[in-house]
């Protein structure tokens, strides 16, 4: 079945450092993908999302691009702040269809340390 | 902004009791959903609700749980007797068009 698979955390950082949270995606056809986060104590929110290869979604500083070579997603982002200490979330699900129900991966918790 | 809003935030329950989890989307939404996430593992799609009626649903969602929508506004997600591997943070989501909209979470502990 359809998988995610993301890399292991926890991620500690500096402030200001370079980000990049790996994810791996396995799934028939051509999935839509996204990345959530998580901020403590609040729900899931959308962060970007790329609906097709090569697409890259952004937000916040944020980037990630819809790599069908080699089903990745990768989450980077030039310099993080204190700010974006949070669980983040790789999911995808197929375009198209009305439901959006999503699979994900584990979870990656980012700690950003001043 | 409109939020998706769950309550209790942390629910402790005795093996065997019954439990509702309760959610309320956001008002012009069409569908709704519940994940779970057991600690240290994924977030799994549990079962999602259009047009009054579950339209999908996992393996997970056995015959102990049932869902709910019972005044227009309300979504419940209720399991008839709980386990303990039924501790989990369970998130409740609404959806319009395009975007998923999620809760904050059930932490539900089981003794």
């Amino acid at each position: 079945g359809d998988s995610v698979t993301q890399m292991e955390g926890p991620v500690t950082l500096s402030e200001e450092a370079f980000l990049t949270i790996n994810c791996t995606y396995t799934a028939t056809g051509y999935p839509s993908l996204f990345w959530y986060v998580q901020y403590p104590g609040e729900g899931l929110q959308l962060l970007l999302k790329a609906t097709k290869a090569d697409d890259k979604g952004s937000n916040k500083g944020f980037e990630a691009t819809y790599r069908k070579e080699t089903t990745s997603f990768h989450l980077e982002k030039g310099s993080v702040q204190v700010s974006d200490s949070a669980v983040y979330f790789c999911a995808l699900k197929y375009s198209g269809a009305g439901s959006y129900q999503l699979t994900f991966g584990k979870g990656t918790k980012l700690s950003v340390i001043p | 902004e409109p939020e998706v809003t769950q309550t209790p935030s942390h629910q402790v329950t005795q093996m065997g009791q019954e439990v509702i989890l309760r959610c309320v989307p956001i008002s012009n939404h069409l569908y709704f959903y519940w994940y779970r996430q057991i600690l240290g593992q994924k977030v799994e799609f549990l079962v999602s609700f259009y047009n009054n009626e579950i339209s999908e649903k996992s393996e997970i969602f056995d015959d102990q749980f049932s869902v709910e929508r019972p005044d227009g506004s309300n979504f419940t997600l209720k399991i008839r007797s709980t386990k303990l591997e039924d501790s989990a943070m369970y998130f409740c989501a609404s959806q319009a068009r395009t975007e998923a909209f999620f809760g904050q979470g059930t932490r539900l502990t089981v003794v």
